[in-house]
């Protein structure tokens, strides 16, 4: 079974931009919750998605949004990026609900903005 | 607001040790706890989940426990090894995933 994929890999952009970042579930999952992990910081929790609706959201600004499609895979968007969003962007699914099953991650996107 | 924390931050042994990690949690309504290995520049591979009916659990030469009452879960890693060099993140789980800061494992073949 293959595991969680999210693409790209790796992206630069530049202060202002926006940016668009995909993530696809193990299959089966319905669950997909988006993190961001900087150095200062750890792994921080952004939103979770279930059944194409946000059913958690993290202590971020407006400009992180994300969606999720019928077939469980999701997107987060960044708008106006600043320095600071320069991180790794995690990505994980589980079967029905965050906590309550295993969660697996993706290899991350690593956004670097200039 | 939960807090995590790990202890130590890093930690670096000679091949062969047993070790422990520590894993504290400020709030102790989490449900379950999960470790987690992450590679540098990769994604989290979990290791072990602990559900709130389990105390432990074991695969292979890990063993993780939970004590809600003390806010605390340790992993312990028997027989180490070169290939277990990675940052070894906990995650307190209620309505969200909580995570540490993380330990830095180096093993020393």
């Amino acid at each position: 079974k293959a595991g969680v994929t999210q693409t790209p890999r790796y992206l630069i952009k530049t202060r202002g931009q926006q940016v668009t970042l995909s993530c696809s579930p193990i299959s089966g999952h319905r669950s997909v919750s988006w993190y961001q992990q900087t150095p200062g910081q750890g792994l921080q929790f952004l939103f979770e998605y279930f059944s194409e609706t946000q059913r958690n959201k993290g202590n971020f600004p407006g400009r992180f949004s994300g969606r999720q499609f019928s077939n469980s895979r999701s997107e987060m968007n960044v708008s106006t990026l600043e320095l600071g969003d320069s991180a790794l962007y995690l990505c994980a699914s589980s079967l029905e609900r965050t906590g309550g099953d295993e969660q697996y991650f993706g290899p991350g996107t690593r956004l670097t903005v200039t | 607001k939960q807090e995590v924390t790990q202890i130590p931050a890093a930690l670096s042994v000679p091949e062969g040790e047993n070790l422990v990690l520590n894993c504290s949690f400020t709030d102790s309504a989490i449900y379950n706890l999960q470790w987690f290995r992450q590679d540098p520049g990769k994604g989290l591979t979990s290791l072990l989940l602990i559900q709130s009916s389990q105390r432990e659990q074991t695969s292979g030469r890990l063993n993780a426990s939970l004590d809600k009452s003390s806010g605390r879960s340790t992993l312990y890693i028997a027989a180490s090894q070169p290939g277990d060099s990675a940052t070894y993140l906990c995650a307190g789980i209620g309505n969200q995933f909580y995570f540490g800061t993380g330990t830095s494992l180096t093993v020393i073949p």
